[in-house]
């Protein structure tokens, strides 16, 4: 399957600083990235979907200025979290739309584990 | 509201095959079924899809009912390594939508 690549894969930082997070996808171009978040134990939530060159779609409850998106290149797209607090530790992972070939799977990158001190 | 429904958990013997089932009963026509699953601590890996007929590839083979409603993940003969959490989840307009899933445990 297609490869898609997160870095860092953990971080560590302290409250009120900004964290962010790549995620690439090596072998084919995506147009559309999605953003996951996931707490212990439970299932991935979707943060929002990044479109290249356009603004990122946020789901509902989502702070946009807090968690922010810019998908600058069909292989590249950023998260960026503004002024960290704890209650933003969790693990967050990337994924890529291949548009080719039938239902246009995503390919999920390998997470990045936020902690926030 | 869950779009798919999943036992919560299940075991099975090393080298027997694994039947992982899936309720989605409110799936549109043009939804595909898809499955994923989740080694503790690293990123969703795809295992297969399918819209309508039933599909194989090198990992496992899906089972979709003809009315759609349910399916059938088969990982023929699994290993200790097949331990994961399974989901199966709805595709339309490339957005995903994931449940619970099942933890699969595969006992030597």
């Amino acid at each position: 399957g297609a490869v898609v690549s997160q870095h860092p894969s953990r971080v560590i930082c302290k409250s009120g600083t900004s964290v962010k997070i790549e995620c690439r996808s090596l072998d084919f171009q995506a147009t559309t990235m999605f953003w996951y978040r996931q707490f212990p134990k439970k299932s991935l939530m979707l943060m929002a979907t990044s479109n290249e060159g356009s603004k990122a779609t946020y789901e509902q409850g989502v702070e946009k200025d807090k968690f922010l998106i810019n998908h600058a290149s069909l292989t590249l797209s950023t998260l960026t979290v503004t002024s960290a607090h704890p209650e933003d530790s969790s693990f967050y992972i990337c994924s890529a739309r291949d548009p080719s070939g039938s239902g246009e799977t995503q390919y999920f990158g390998p997470g990045t584990r936020l902690l926030v001190l | 509201d869950a779009k798919t429904t999943q036992p919560p958990s299940m075991d099975c013997a090393e080298g027997r095959a694994a039947n992982l089932p899936c309720n989605h009963s409110t799936i549109s026509g043009n939804e595909y079924v898809y499955w994923y699953r989740q080694i503790h601590s690293q990123g969703p890996q795809y295992i297969i899809h399918g819209l309508k007929n039933n599909e194989t590839n090198e990992m496992a083979s899906l089972i979709i009912t003809e009315d759609r409603k349910s399916s059938t993940l088969i990982l023929p003969h699994a290993t200790l390594r097949d331990t994961a959490v399974y989901y199966c989840t709805r595709s339309y307009g490339g957005q995903l939508t994931f449940g619970s899933g099942t933890q699969l445990t595969v006992l030597p």
